[in-house]
């Protein structure tokens, strides 16, 4: 079946840092690729997504590639902020299901 | 424009009394709807996916059920609930192409 293993966490990095959250994948077919973000307290919103090889997902200055070939999607930003400290959840569908990773909480320090 | 609705925002309920938790989507048809938990401190795990009435499809066996009564109405239930019950309980609708969309989730504690 389908699976995404993604970064364990928690991840904390100074305000302006560097980031990246790996996240590598298992599946039949092509599948579409995601990644979504928790803030506290709230629920899953939509960060960025790539529906197929080579494609770059790009939102909120965070991006993601669909590599095929590594069968992954890490997400990085050049310059977190403090607004970023959220739960990152890396997921992949197929024609009926969303299967997600096992998410990882990043906080970023001022 | 397509909404999604779930409530109760939080509930707290003794261990052995019933669930029911409802998830409403607006401005779509025959959309596909999710219920995800999510546990203290885990990650985001499918219970029931359905694509269309009375379809239910369910992915980790337990003591919950799901019902899609209608086009755009997804229940959560059980007849008694567990401590393992606990978490929050995210539903979701997606349609096509169009991606997915979850609603903002109940926080469920079991006492």
């Amino acid at each position: 079946g389908n699976s995404v293993t993604q970064m364990e966490g928690p991840v904390t990095l100074s305000e302006e840092a560097f980031l990246t959250i790996n996240c590598t994948y298992t599946a039949t077919g092509y599948p579409s690729l995601f990644w979504y973000v928790q803030y506290p307290g709230e629920g899953l919103q939509l960060l960025l997504k790539a529906t197929k090889a080579d494609d770059k997902g790009s939102n909120k200055g965070f991006e993601a590639t669909y590599r095929k070939e590594t069968t992954s999607f890490h997400l990085e930003k050049g310059s977190v902020q403090v607004s970023d400290s959220a739960v990152y959840f890396c997921a992949l569908s197929d024609t009926e299901k969303l299967t997600f990773g096992t998410g990882t909480r990043l906080t970023i320090i001022p | 424009s397509q909404t999604i609705h779930q409530w109760p925002a939080t509930l707290v309920q003794p261990v052995g009394s019933p669930l029911s938790l409802e998830c409403t989507v607006e401005g779509t048809s025959n959309p596909n709807l999710y219920w995800y938990r999510q546990a203290a401190g885990r990650g985001l795990q499918l219970l029931f996916y359905s694509v269309g009435i009375g379809q239910i499809s369910s992915e980790v066996p337990q003591n919950l059920s799901a019902s899609r009564p209608q086009d755009w109405q997804f229940i959560l239930s059980s007849k008694k609930l567990l401590l393992s019950d606990s978490g929050f309980y995210l539903c979701a609708w997606s349609f096509s192409d169009y991606g997915y969309t979850f609603g903002s989730g109940t926080r469920l504690t079991v006492v």
